[in-house]
């Protein structure tokens, strides 16, 4: 069955500390795309960053980074130098190419930045 | 600004109340969606829209009725909800089905 994992509900980081957010998915599609999503307070979703499943490096966008492990099955976001503006909630998706671009969220990891 | 606007931001409304949330997206897209966002759960999409026609409903309730008169704008119309109906309604859009997503900022849904 296809399933994204997120065990973290809630994380907490130092101002200007680094923090990793776990996410593990679980499909027999060879061909998927994993997405991480921010939520603020305000309801709306951001995407922040996208890990195709064929791509053989990490992706990374500003202080984003993805540590993508295919055989762990495992596409963790690593935020660096966090700042207060980081405290949201993230979500991680997993997209299916061969089922028609069916999109499954995890349940969120709350992330709270301390001064 | 995400190009994706919801109307209204916040909703009460009783059981025996009919109402509709509004959804308008001013970046040329032609999928649409909703999703339900319930309190500690994952993201549940709810229908998808492509160039207005519906794709794919995932068996919700019929008291949740969609309607998608052109590529820019997605309703949903609410009557003789449950409490348990109770959520944060997320409208999305992207260029095509299976494309990155934009989404709104939401109605939060309150059924008393």
């Amino acid at each position: 069955a296809q399933k994204i994992t997120q065990t973290q509900p809630g994380m907490f980081v130092q101002e200007k500390e680094a923090v990793t957010l776990d996410c593990t998915y679980d499909t027999s599609d060879p061909s998927y795309g994993l997405f991480w999503y921010k939520q603020p307070s305000s309801g709306e979703m951001i995407f922040l960053i996208y890990q195709g499943s064929y791509d053989q490096q990490n992706a990374t966008e500003g202080r984003y980074s993805l540590n993508f492990q295919k055989a762990r099955k495992s596409a963790n976001l690593v935020i660096s130098a966090s700042q207060l503006g980081d405290s949201a909630m993230y979500f991680c998706a997993m997209r299916l190419y061969n089922q028609g671009g069916k999109l499954i969220f995890g349940q969120g990891t709350e992330l709270s930045v301390k001064p | 600004e995400t190009g994706v606007t919801q109307t209204p931001r916040h909703l009460v409304m009783g059981m025996t109340n009919k109402k509709s949330l509004k959804c308008e997206q001013h970046l040329g897209h032609n999928a649409m969606y909703w999703y339900k966002q319930s309190a500690k759960k994952p993201l549940e999409l709810m229908f998808v829209y492509s160039l207005e026609e519906r794709v794919e409903n995932n068996s919700v309730p019929s008291r949740f009725s969609p309607e998608c008169p052109n590529s820019s704008h997605l309703f949903l119309h609410l009557h003789t909800l449950q409490p348990e109906d109770s959520a944060l309604y997320l409208c999305a859009s992207s260029p095509e089905t299976g494309e990155k997503l934009f989404f709104g900022s939401g109605t939060q849904l309150s059924v008393l």
